[in-house]
């Protein structure tokens, strides 16, 4: 059973156009992080989101947690061919010292 | 070069067969994990250890064990490989206060 769900699983857009994934759960959060994978490589973190209702920005990028801290959702302005990759969010148990993966959305970018 | 460096990146082995991965890291961090990563399935928690007296089960320990030689060495093993451990596996470390994980490059295994 997957703790933390992320939609849509696959995701093929053109250049320019925007995009939203999200990343839901039952469970309360310590933060949420998201993280980007590239093949052939280990994911790498793009933000962690700590409090609810935060918003966060990274470029074209905008990330939101959830007012409980149960779920996030990743916003893509404009996306570009370089975007194209597997997005992972992660719930972190602070207090326990591991985190819980989502099942991942696969982008696409179409030049 | 690589804070995190897993050996080695490609593995081919036959049902039965006992077979090590190894993780090395130079980030000095005392937390270290072992994932798997399946399509679809995102990445699953084999074990995770605190420093080298303290190690963990994960959500899917069966069929593995792992040993903590060093702060900086944290070694997985396949005591009797089957088929569906076929997988990509990570290793990772944490530390800071937003506990970010750094992945190694990863482990291709086919068991056949």
């Amino acid at each position: 059973t997957q703790l933390l769900k992320q939609s849509p699983q696959f995701l093929s857009i053109q250049e320019g156009e925007n995009l939203t994934v999200y990343c839901n759960s039952s469970s309360v959060f310590s933060s949420l992080q998201w993280y980007r994978q590239e093949p052939g490589e280990g994911p790498v973190l793009l933000v962690t989101v700590v409090t609810g209702g935060e918003v966060k920005k990274l470029k074209r990028l905008t990330f939101q947690f959830g007012d409980a801290r149960k779920d996030s959702s990743l916003h893509i302005t404009a996306a570009q061919t370089g975007d194209t990759g597997l997005y992972l969010c992660a719930g972190v148990y602070t207090n326990a010292g591991k985190s819980t993966f989502g099942d991942g959305t696969t982008l696409t970018v179409k030049p | 070069d690589a804070d995190v460096t897993q050996t080695p990146r490609n593995r081919i082995t036959k049902t039965g067969k006992r077979i090590m991965l190894e993780c090395s890291q130079t980030k000095g961090h005392d937390r270290m994990y072992w994932y798997r990563q399946d399509p679809g399935l995102g990445l699953r928690l084999i074990y995770y250890s605190f420093d080298v007296k303290d190690i963990n089960k994960g959500e899917i320990s069966d069929g593995y064990s792992v040993s903590r030689q060093a702060q900086a060495k944290f070694s997985l093993s396949l005591e009797s490989a089957i088929p569906n451990q076929t997988a990509l596996y990570f290793c990772a470390t944490s530390g800071g206060a937003e506990e970010t994980q750094y992945f190694g490059p990863g482990t291709r295994l086919l068991v056949l």
